[in-house]
């Protein structure tokens, strides 16, 4: 069964410390990425996505990933964090044809900055 | 403003109580879903439309119900028989993806059931 396994699931760091969050998928065929955020007491939003094309792919905030189609993986980097990147952070991938848009997360990263 | 909103944030059931989480979209987005999210295991889905009159299971449907008489709504009822009801549940939407890519989910605020 195709799966998605995030590394870690508690992360903190200092503010301007830089940050990659890692993502593991299990399935082979075409995939599409994403990589959603969950701020304290907000919905959930896309941070960004990968379809095809560059495999380094920029969001908001500052935020890129990088997809390496050998290694399965799409890990969340960022140069420097701030204090309100503090958040839960979720992988996603659905398969790239016929799968529709049945997301399949990760169990999510919490991110806590400290200033 | 377009979005997905649901309701209520936060109730409480009593066993064997079945209850109906509402979600409405103004996104005129074709599809529609649920997912369960508990801590440590993230987003599980539920059920999901992808067109009026039509629905389909997803990873966890044991329990759950749905129904999808109108583009804009998607109501999820909690049954007694769902074993161990209480957590966050979020509905999202989506625009019918084009052929060969899948599309961005956008995501209600949640609603968060307590079983008493």
């Amino acid at each position: 069964a195709q799966s998605v396994s995030q590394h870690n699931h508690h992360v903190i760091l200092s503010e301007a410390a830089s940050l990659e969050l890692g993502c593991n998928y299990s399935y082979g065929g075409t995939v599409n990425l994403f990589w959603y955020v969950q701020y304290p007491g907000q919905h959930l939003q896309l941070l960004l996505k990968y379809f095809s094309g560059d495999p380094l792919v920029k969001g908001i905030k500052g935020f890129e990933a990088e997809f390496i189609k050998s290694k399965f993986s799409f890990n969340l980097r960022k140069p420097s964090v701030q204090w309100s990147d503090t958040a839960e952070y979720f992988c996603a991938v659905n398969r790239g044809a016929g799968g529709y848009n049945k997301l399949i997360f990760g169990a999510g990263t919490r991110l806590a900055v400290h200033p | 403003d377009g979005g997905i909103t649901q309701s209520p944030k936060y109730l409480f059931r009593k066993e064997g109580q079945n209850v109906t989480l509402s979600c409405e979209q103004n996104l005129n987005h074709d599809a529609m879903y649920w997912y369960r999210q508990d801590p440590g295991q993230g987003l599980r889905l539920i059920y999901y439309s992808q067109i009026v009159n039509d629905f389909q299971k997803g990873d966890i449907a044991e329990g759950y119900s749905v129904s999808r008489e109108k583009k804009e709504s998607f109501p999820l009822t909690v049954t007694s028989a769902q074993k161990n009801p209480t957590a966050f549940y979020l509905c999202a939407s989506s625009m019918a993806p084009s052929a060969g890519r899948g599309g961005e989910l956008f995501f209600g605020e949640g609603s968060r059931l307590t079983v008493l």
